[in-house]
């Protein structure tokens, strides 16, 4: 079993709708990460969270340490949101990163 | 201004030969990485350097060797390149002392091996 599991794999919504991709994990961790990799290939750290709830403009990151699970939410999609998102676990004194499988977002307009 | 950058940005080369990826940060961080993409899109780590120590190595072949001449610079060198070699390299890095562990992507290397 991976440590990390993203569902869903693929997420097709219309412009407009309210998104959440969820991350499970199965370890200790010292933070979470959700990055974005656009569709040209370059990667942008969205938020680090090791508890509660963070939100910069129309997205949002919670987590629940205790169950082990975090959300990203995007409000309002745009079809400039459609990119692979990516949840990491970063674990140890060396912030070693172990990624999930990613959640293609494809949102029309 | 670039804050991570790599180069090349692409890489096609013949199976056997040897290639080197650069990398440099501005961004006055400690801590470099690299991590490889492999073709269904998974990522994972392969090296970490602190202040030009290396500190996490990732049951790599010893065909790719890093090497940090200074805590800007981490630039992975290969040798004997593999047709499972192909992928996309990002390098990565990070603040320490207590700055938070966001990590700062390069733009990525796609190397072809043919």
């Amino acid at each position: 079993k991976n440590e990390v599991e993203q569902s869903p794999q693929n997420l097709t919504a219309q412009e407009g709708e309210f998104i959440t991709i969820n991350c499970s994990y199965s370890v200790g961790i010292s933070a979470l990460h959700w990055l974005q990799q656009h569709p040209g290939g370059g990667i942008v750290s969205l938020f680090m969270l090791s508890s509660g709830k963070k939100k910069h403009g129309r997205l949002i990151a919670t987590i629940n340490i205790q169950e082990k699970h975090s959300s990203l939410h995007i409000t309002a999609s745009h079809p400039r949101d459609s990119a692979v998102y990516i949840c990491a676990l970063s674990r140890g004194s060396n912030y070693k990163l172990t990624f999930g499988k990613g959640t293609l977002l494809t949102v029309n307009p | 201004d670039t804050a991570v950058s790599q180069t090349p940005k692409y890489l096609v080369t013949q199976m056997g030969n040897d290639k080197s990826i650069k990398c440099e940060q501005n961004l006055g961080h400690d801590t470099m990485y690299w991590y490889k993409q492999d073709s269904k899109k998974f990522l994972k780590i392969m090296f970490s350097y602190n202040n030009k120590e290396l500190i996490i190595n990732e049951t790599v072949p010893n065909r790719f060797s890093p090497k940090s001449p200074d805590k800007a610079h981490l630039n992975l060198h290969i040798n004997s390149l593999e047709l499972g070699d192909s992928a996309v390299y990002f390098c990565a890095s990070r603040p320490s002392g207590g700055q938070g562990d966001t990590q700062y992507f390069g733009p990525g290397t796609r190397l072809t091996v043919l």
